[in-house]
């Protein structure tokens, strides 16, 4: 069965940073595409970034666009989230979710438990 | 944007009762890239739908996504116990957006 697990949240004040990791196991990481989505409390869910296979190509939402850095490690099958200058409306559980095989243009079948970010 | 508007905000029925979700979108979401998920209170979301209207894996038939273009429908046939649980559409053809999702309740 496919296993996301995500790490690195916290308490961290305005204009700090932190680091999120996910670990992957039971697939064969390097052939996704991977992303952030994040869910504030009582809130929906947002798209936050994803990554290529090769890291070739990232994409953010604009409210993180220069803030936060996506990357990964395929031989350690690990997706990681920089966030620098946080501010309050960063506050949310982050999960790690699987893309598809083949583009930008895929679903998400496998997500992760996610990792509570509180800014304050 | 595609801006997603899901409706209605609440759905209130009974186990057995048949649950008929909305989801509509700004602008036509191409190739029907548009999925539904499930969320119960503190797990992460799980992929009901993709494609608009295929089932992905292990989800049962009750469960069925209809639609093209702007307009969607997430259908329950009938209500199980597990099924009470809030859920999102998303369309990923034009990066990623979601609904603000439907709390289905007893």
């Amino acid at each position: 069965e496919v296993q996301l697990v995500e790490s690195g949240g916290g308490l961290v004040q305005p204009g700090g940073s932190l680091r999120l990791s996910c670990a992957a196991s039971e697939f064969t990481f390097n052939r996704y595409w991977m992303s952030w989505v994040r869910q504030a409390p009582g809130k929906g869910l947002e798209w936050v970034a994803n990554i290529k296979q090769d890291e070739s190509e990232k994409y953010y939402v604009g409210s993180v666009k220069g803030r936060f850095t996506i990357s990964r490690d395929n031989a350690k099958n690990s997706l990681y989230l920089q966030m620098n200058s946080l501010t309050v409306e960063d506050t949310a559980v982050y999960y790690c979710a699987r893309g598809g095989p083949a583009g930008r243009c895929w679903y998400f079948d496998y997500w992760g438990q996610g990792t509570l970010v509180t800014v304050s | 944007e595609i801006v997603l508007t899901q409706s209605p905000g609440t759905l209130s029925l009974s186990p057995g009762e048949r649950a008929t979700l909305s989801c509509r979108a700004s602008q036509s979401v191409s190739s029907s890239y548009l999925a539904w998920y499930q969320q119960k209170p503190g797990q992460a979301p799980r992929l009901l739908i993709f494609g608009a209207s295929s089932r992905a894996t292990a989800i049962p038939d009750r469960f069925s996504g209809s639609g093209s273009g702007t307009d969607f429908t997430l259908t329950i046939s009938r209500l199980e116990p597990e099924d009470f649980a809030v859920y999102y559409c998303q369309q990923y053809g034009s990066s990623y957006t979601f609904g603000q999702g439907t709390k289905v309740e007893i």
